[in-house]
């Protein structure tokens, strides 16, 4: 069974951009959360995404947005790309009151 | 807010050596517990979970511990061996929130 995918999995942008960032859950999931985790810090909440619908968001400006196709895939949107944007986007999955499946994570550098 | 802590930043461990991580948590609603590795430049792999009903849970070569009356966590590596180097996080749960503290950094010393 494929795990939890995200792409691209390096993305160079340039203060000021907008970045795109992809995943695709396992297989049945129906929840899809993203987190932030900057050099040196814990994972930070971002968004939790559920049967298509934003359920709960963090702490992060509006800037920070995404959405949930019906076959439950989710995008992570950041626009106005500032430095401290700079960091590890990691994608994970759940299904009902489990524990959570992480994908590798997309490297977003803002220069 | 919740917070998630783990008392050592890093730890180093003889090969073959029982290696310990521990975690404090602050809400006592918190229900579910994971531990999680993350080697570098990968994502977080699940390695265990702890429901608040229970006390132990133990598999392969590792056992998560969990203190409620003080709200702790731990988990025990038995054996531990060099492919456990790696970034240790903990993790509660309230409802559909994660909470995830910054990690230990695990060395394994040959």
């Amino acid at each position: 069974e494929a795990g939890v995918t995200q792409s691209p999995t390096h993305l160079i942008k340039t203060r000021g951009q907008q970045a795109t960032l992809r995943c695709s859950p396992i297989s049945g999931h129906t929840s899809v959360y993203w987190y932030q985790q900057a050099l040196g810090l814990g994972l930070q909440f971002l968004l939790w995404y559920d049967e298509g619908e934003e359920r709960n968001r963090g702490n992060f400006p509006p800037r920070f947005s995404g959405r949930q196709f019906p076959n439950y895939s989710s995008e992570l949107n950041v626009n106005a790309l500032e430095l401290e944007d700079s960091a590890l986007y990691l994608c994970a999955s759940r299904l009902y009151y489990r524990e959570q499946f992480f994908g590798p994570g997309t490297r977003l550098t803002v220069l | 807010g919740e917070s998630v802590g783990l008392h050592l930043p890093t730890l180093s461990v003889q090969e073959g050596d029982n290696s310990i991580i521990n975690c404090a948590y602050s809400n006592s609603a918190s229900d579910y517990f994971i531990w999680y590795k993350q080697e570098s430049g990968k994502g977080p792999q699940f390695i265990i979970d702890i429901r608040s009903n229970m006390d132990k849970r133990q598999g392969q070569r590792v056992t998560v511990l969990l203190n409620k009356t003080v709200k702790h966590l731990s988990l025990q590596i038995a054996a531990t061996q060099p492919g456990d180097s790696a970034v240790y996080f903990c993790a509660e749960n309230t409802g559909n929130q994660f909470y995830f503290g910054t990690g230990t950094s695990l060395t394994v010393i040959p």
